[in-house]
């Protein structure tokens, strides 16, 4: 499967633990984007890099939420002292740098349940 | 499997007939637009984009119509079928720089 992956696609946790989600994009892709998505909701974009460099945070993201492109491949996502409020579907993307080529390609989420 | 958007509109057609779902975005500098559709548990998934310079583009069973002046987008589907049941996301781009997701419809297909 050459898609963008994500790992977990499910975690379930108490209020107060850290959590850390993982994504893989597709391998040729530079770019790589997060979106958390609630119930009833749009995707609503929290960060995004271009290779390892990260180069938009939204306000969203909150002193708790670190996210990092080590070498410019995989990406990590660490929500440190969750709340519930932080449960949601957490979505990861890739796409090409190319201007003209602006298709972000999903991956099936990771869904983070605080209990 | 989880239900995405449980209090979205919807939108409830029979198989067969032709669908249309509306969008309304927000920024006038937007200059490129996608589709996605996203079924139950699963990521969004690309159906169709256009730019700002077209007002038209077809694809298969799909067609997307863009009216700059009144900032509108539209889905068409034709010949809807069950497997078109999903959530649907329309999404702006400026400068190809992120993208922007609008609240999206359900389209409820009964055979």
């Amino acid at each position: 499967d050459t898609g963008v992956s994500q790992d977990p696609r499910h975690k379930i946790t108490k209020r107060g633990q850290n959590v850390t989600f993982r994504c893989d994009p597709i391998s040729e892709h530079n770019r790589l984007y997060w979106y958390r998505q609630t119930l009833g909701q749009g995707p609503e974009f929290l960060t995004y890099f271009q290779n390892e460099a990260q180069l938009e945070k939204s306000r969203l993201l909150s002193d708790r939420f670190s996210a990092e492109r080590p070498k410019g491949s995989f990406s990590t996502l660490e929500i440190q002292r969750t709340e519930q409020g932080d449960s949601a579907m957490y979505l990861c993307a890739s796409s090409l740098a190319d201007p003209g080529a602006g298709e972000l390609f999903f991956g099936e989420g990771s869904r983070l349940t605080v209990l | 499997g989880e239900s995405v958007g449980l209090h979205l509109p919807t939108l409830s057609v029979q198989e067969g007939d032709n669908s249309i779902i509306n969008c309304a975005y927000s920024n006038s500098a937007s200059d490129y637009f996608i589709w996605y559709k996203q079924e139950s548990g699963k990521g969004p998934q690309f159906i169709i984009d256009i730019r700002s310079n077209m007002d038209k583009r077809q694809g298969q069973r799909v067609t997307v119509l863009l009216n700059k002046t009144v900032k509108h987008l539209s889905l068409q589907i034709a010949a809807t079928q069950p497997g078109d049941s999903a959530v649907y996301f329309c999404a702006e781009n400026i400068g190809f720089q992120k993208l922007v997701f609008g609240t999206g419809t359900r389209l409820l297909v009964s055979p």
